[in-house]
Parts: C-alpha cells; structure tokens; sequence
C-alpha cells in the first residue's frame, strides 16, 4: 500500500541558507501535517493543511512557510537557517472524515543544519 | 487546550512480563487517543486509538490501552513483552472539538531486557 512519501531523507544546509521539504499524502488524503521532532524530543506541531488551506497553526517560525497544491502534495519552505532547526521532519496525512482518523506518517527528512 | 503526559521517560521490563506505559491527559470535551510507536531513524507508526465506545482498545503487536475518564487516564499494555517492542513510544491527544492537531507526549523509551 502506498505511504507517505517525503523527500529528501537528509538535507545539509548551512546557516542562513534556505530549504524546501517535500510531502507526498497517501491518495485520497485530502489532510497534511507538519512536525518537527528534536533530537530527543517529541514532534511538535508546525501547521496542517485541509483542501489546500491552512486548517491550523502551531510553533511554526514566522521564517517557514507551508503550502498544500492543487495534487494535495504539501512543501515546507524553510528560510535564514538556524543552527536550532536541525532536526527531523515529519509529514503526515489523514482523510478527514469527522475527525479523530489517525495519522500516517512519513519517515522524515533530517535536516542539518550547520 | 489540550495536554498530553508521559511520567516516564523510560521503562525497563523483562521479556516475557507484562508492561504498562503511562499516560495521561487534558482536554475540553470527549478526547480522541492515540499511541504511536517510533523505532530508531523511522516515521511514527499507529498502534491504537480510542474514539468511543469499549474503553479497552486493542491495537497493532499484541498492544492494548485502557481509556479511563475519571483517572484522564490511557495506559499502553502489552500482557507479555517481546524484546522487539523495544521503542520509543508516544501518546497523541486530539480534541472532539473540530481542533486539527493532534498533541504528542514526551515520549516513553521502552526497554525490553532478554
């Protein structure tokens, strides 16, 4: 069955540079998250997405940005690189169907930061 | 809003004996549940959730939680415990209350001893 689908697996940028993750739902998930798990931390909520609008907001840096497509792909862009914002990031997807479905995940992209 | 607790950052169990992994929670309104399992270099995966109705889920690997309303209460089990389920594991909450996110907990490092 397909997944999640998120690319790249590892980015290395350096202070000040930009970068752009890539999420791919599974098909007919019309619902994108943004996490941000440090090293040793549990993945915070950054923003999701339903039907190509941002549906909810959470300690996104005013430095990123999200969007979802009209193919329900969603891309973090992320600006002015700090050395904090090395860590992975978790895209996931869910039909919305009344809510409460569970989440699926991608494997991540680490980004480092140096 | 919505909270999530794990009192535990990491708990040992022998193979083979029951485990238990703690959470508890806050939320205005029915809560919808979730644990998540995240193995090393790997996305979260789903185990089980509660929504309504039996307050024993039971979920993915032999893993079952009880939902306690009183206690805000939904401790992950397992009756026997495999050196494999040895993970890091997170409890979710989501509000009933068309809230988008779903908030982890701090996570649980679960070491099965052979």
């Amino acid at each position: 069955a397909a997944g999640v689908i998120q690319s790249p697996r590892h980015l290395i940028k350096e202070k000040r540079e930009t970068a752009t993750l890539k999420c791919y739902p599974i098909p007919r998930h019309d619902t994108v998250y943004w996490y941000q798990q440090g090293p040793g931390q549990d993945p915070q909520f950054l923003i999701s997405f339903y039907e190509k609008m941002q549906s909810d907001k959470g300690s996104i840096p005013d430095r990123f940005s999200a969007q979802q497509f009209s193919d329900y792909h969603s891309e973090l862009n992320m600006s002015s690189l700090e050395l904090g914002d090395s860590a992975l990031y978790f895209c996931a997807s869910s039909p919305r169907t009344g809510g409460g479905e569970k989440l699926f995940f991608g494997s991540g992209t680490q980004l480092s930061v140096l | 809003a919505q909270s999530v607790a794990q009192p535990e950052d990491q708990v040992n169990v022998a193979e083979g004996n029951p485990l238990t992994v703690k959470c508890t929670y806050s939320v205005s309104g029915n809560p919808y549940l979730f644990w998540y399992v995240q193995y090393p270099n790997r996305g979260l995966q789903f185990l089980l959730k509660y929504i309504t109705g039996d307050n024993l889920v039971k979920g993915s690997y032999g893993f079952e939680a009880e939902f306690n309303k009183s206690q805000t209460s939904f401790h992950l089990k397992k009756p026997s415990a495999l050196v494999s389920d040895s993970a890091l594991y997170f409890c979710a909450v989501r509000a009933l209350n068309r809230d988008d996110k779903i908030i982890f907990g701090k996570g649980t490092r679960l070491h099965i001893l052979p």
